[in-house]
């Protein structure tokens, strides 16, 4: 059973950089494009990119000047990183797996971690 | 960007009635939809992919449709279970984007 388990700080300051990294267990870690996507309180959700264990990126536009992902494949984990932080960056981070079909990044997804309230303080 | 507009925000209805749920895309994306069902402080939960097609486990009242830039996700008899929030999610490009939501309530 392949599961995802987010963890990190769930308080940052505004300005900081948010970490977050996200524990696979299960499946195969090599075969995919993990995925961050997060929901401000409330909201919708918002996709924010997707990284591939050999390093292959693609990120939101919007955040792209601000974000940055990794891999650890001796710990089948990975991390998010998005720096200078604002209140608008308060949300539910969740990392997720693409349906098991799906080649790339552009997929619907199967598997989600529980989420991270991280909580942007002034 | 493509963009994801659904309706309507917020739906109430009854245990066995019949609703519908649209997200209208702003380019064609060739069937590259999915649908999501989200309850209050859980991860979504993929429902229909490839605008049609039933994940495995999801119930059969649960059905996708739709073509083009218009697609909708229809529950045929609700159940107490299914009063939730529910997504729709295009991946035909990047950025994936997903609609605003709507709000299932008794």
């Amino acid at each position: 059973q392949v599961q995802l388990q987010e963890s990190g700080p769930g308080l940052v300051k505004a300005s900081e950089t948010l970490s977050l990294t996200c524990t696979v267990s299960g499946g195969s870690f090599r075969s995919h494009y993990w995925t961050w996507i997060r929901q401000p309180p409330g909201k919708a959700l918002e996709w924010i990119g997707y990284i591939h264990y050999s390093g292959i990126t693609e990120f939101k536009s919007s955040l792209q000047s601000r974000v940055s992902m990794s891999v650890d494949t001796s710990k089948d984990q990975f991390s998010l990183k998005l720096s200078s932080v604002t209140a608008a960056d308060t949300a539910v981070y969740y990392c997720a797996r693409p349906l098991g079909f799906c080649s790339g990044g552009l997929c619907p997804f199967d598997y989600w971690g529980q989420g991270i309230l991280v909580t942007v303080s002034s | 960007d493509i963009q994801v507009t659904q309706s309507p925000s917020s739906l109430s209805a009854s245990v066995g009635d019949r609703v519908t749920i649209t997200c209208r895309a702003s380019h064609d994306i060739m069937n590259s939809l999915s649908w999501y069902q989200q309850k209050p402080g859980k991860a979504p939960k993929v429902l229909v992919y490839a605008a049609s097609s039933l994940e495995t486990g999801v119930p059969s009242r649960f059905s996708g449709s739709g073509s083009g830039t218009t697609y909708t996700l229809t529950i045929s008899s609700l159940q107490p279970d299914d009063f939730a929030s529910y997504y729709c999610q295009q991946y035909y490009s990047a950025p994936l984007s997903f609609g605003q939501g709507t709000k299932l309530e008794i």
